[in-house]
């Protein structure tokens, strides 16, 4: 069984359009996340979600929104898209939010790549 | 603010060999984590070792191995006995106490392993 699933796997779409990225982890973990990765393989945190609290890189478009019907989905919303949006999404979750003997270790999943026309 | 660098864009070693990945980071905090993640082909991103920095000593899985320097606040990785397998993207990654897990990531070293 895949700990965390990401669909659609690939994404191509042209501009202004609006689509969504849907994340599930069956790890019973608390926390989910979002993270970035552009054409030069930077990575780059957008979202830090869980059921008390989200926490948004300042530095993200209000274009991108999060979305959490349960603790063990994060969905990504992305609106008006524009050609920089192009990148991989990686979705993420950890066991726990607070510091400890498991702190910084999260899971993957396999990413989506989103391609703007 | 917290940064990450890896100053080694691609490193390339023979089969067997070991090769040693560079990190180094910036942060003012006392209590932090370091990691070392990997991107093979496939993308998925998977976790390769720890370190807390309150540790001194360094932490080893197997084959992998760290070389934690707090005060020059470096953190290499030492790969032994490289496989083909471990060809991939090597991240070096950083958080901190009351970050709520999020990890900032260096920008990666591509690692190429010659058979």
């Amino acid at each position: 069984d895949t700990a965390v699933s990401q669909t659609p796997k690939y994404l191509v779409t042209q501009m202004g359009n609006d689509k969504s990225i849907k994340c599930e982890q069956n790890l019973g973990h608390d926390t989910m996340y979002w993270y970035k990765q552009d054409s030069k393989k930077f990575l780059k945190i957008m979202f830090s979600y869980n059921n008390k609290e989200l926490i948004i890189n300042e530095t993200v478009p209000n274009r991108f929104s999060p979305k959490s019907p349960d603790k063990a989905h994060l969905n990504l919303h992305i609106n008006s898209l524009e050609l920089g949006d192009s990148a991989v999404y990686f979705c993420a979750s950890s066991r726990r939010w607070a510091s400890g003997p498991n702190t910084g270790e999260l899971f993957f999943g396999e990413g989506s790549r989103l391609t703007v026309l | 603010a917290q940064t990450v660098t890896q100053s080694q864009p691609e490193m390339s070693v023979q089969e067997a060999e070991t090769v040693t990945l560079s990190c180094t980071y910036d942060t003012s905090e006392s209590d932090y984590y370091l990691f070392w993640y990997k991107q093979p082909p496939s993308r998925q991103m998977i976790l390769v070792i720890r370190q807390e920095a309150y540790k001194q000593q360094n932490a080893t899985e197997n084959r992998f191995s760290v070389n934690f320097q707090k005060a020059a606040k470096s953190f290499s990785l030492k790969i032994s006995d490289s496989q083909l397998g471990d060809a991939a993207m090597y991240f070096c990654a950083y958080t901190w106490d009351n970050a709520g897990n999020m990890l900032t990531f260096g920008g990666g070293t591509r690692l190429m392993v010659k058979p």
